[in-house]
């Protein structure tokens, strides 16, 4: 199975801040990654497709980007209603395998 | 507008089987397939399997193999999952999500359903 090394596990960041997730590949999986934010009680909802795609709806301040087996959900300036768990997802090969998860805080 | 509702918590003791559901409306299951999904208690998503409505064909992860039992109804356009053999380890939150009829892979999610299991 495809192994997705997915840090930090959690990160207190303030309102305004710049905010960077990594999800790293231990196979190649191209750009068959999906980010998705989760809030406490919902479920997940796509942000992020094919690394790189916003998914329909999604603030401009979320971006997706690859570097090598690197991939990051970067958000430009924190707001408020940012805090939330983020898990990748790569669907290059089955089965699909998730990142362990990144729970962000306010500071 | 394309909905997938999940039946409501259940309690099961050890040893026995649940039975989930997922309805769906706003398109035909036939046309996509239906993944699930679960989440321990405070800790990450898990994919268990995958299911093609249109012939059955189904895909589980390898863990999930002995445990998870994916099945569609076509024609109340709604899919299930069936756990068995239940242990404390399978509490948890169980999603179904599948593409709709979009291009976008896991578009769309189930509330989810709470599975505990208890003596």
């Amino acid at each position: 199975d495809i192994q997705m090394t997915q840090s930090p596990s959690s990160m207190s960041a303030s309102l305004g801040d710049r905010v960077t997730i990594t999800c790293q590949a231990s196979q190649d999986i191209g750009n068959n990654l999906i980010w998705f934010q989760q809030k406490p009680g919902k479920s997940p909802r796509p942000m992020i497709y094919y690394a790189t795609n916003l998914a329909n709806g999604v603030p401009s301040r979320f971006s997706g980007s690859r570097s090598g087996s690197d991939y990051s959900l970067t958000i430009s300036s924190l707001e408020s209603e940012d805090m939330a768990d983020y898990h990748c997802l790569q669907y290059k090969q089955y089965p699909p395998t998730f990142g362990g998860g990144t729970k962000l805080e306010l500071k | 507008e394309v909905q997938l509702q999940q039946s409501g918590a259940e309690l099961g003791k050890p040893g026995t089987s649940v039975k989930l559901s997922c309805k769906v409306s706003g398109y035909n299951i036939r046309n996509t397939y239906m993944h699930w999904v679960n989440q321990r208690p405070g800790k990450g998503l898990e994919w268990i399997g995958r299911i093609d409505p249109a012939n059955g064909n189904t895909i589980y992860a390898e863990k999930f193999k002995s445990k998870a039992t994916l099945t569609a109804d076509t024609s109340s356009n709604t899919a299930y999952m069936q756990l068995s053999q239940l242990k404390s380890d399978d509490t948890a939150i169980y999603f179904c999500a599948s593409r709709g009829y979009s291009s976008s892979l896991f578009a769309y999610w189930g509330q989810g359903t709470l599975v505990t299991v208890s003596s």
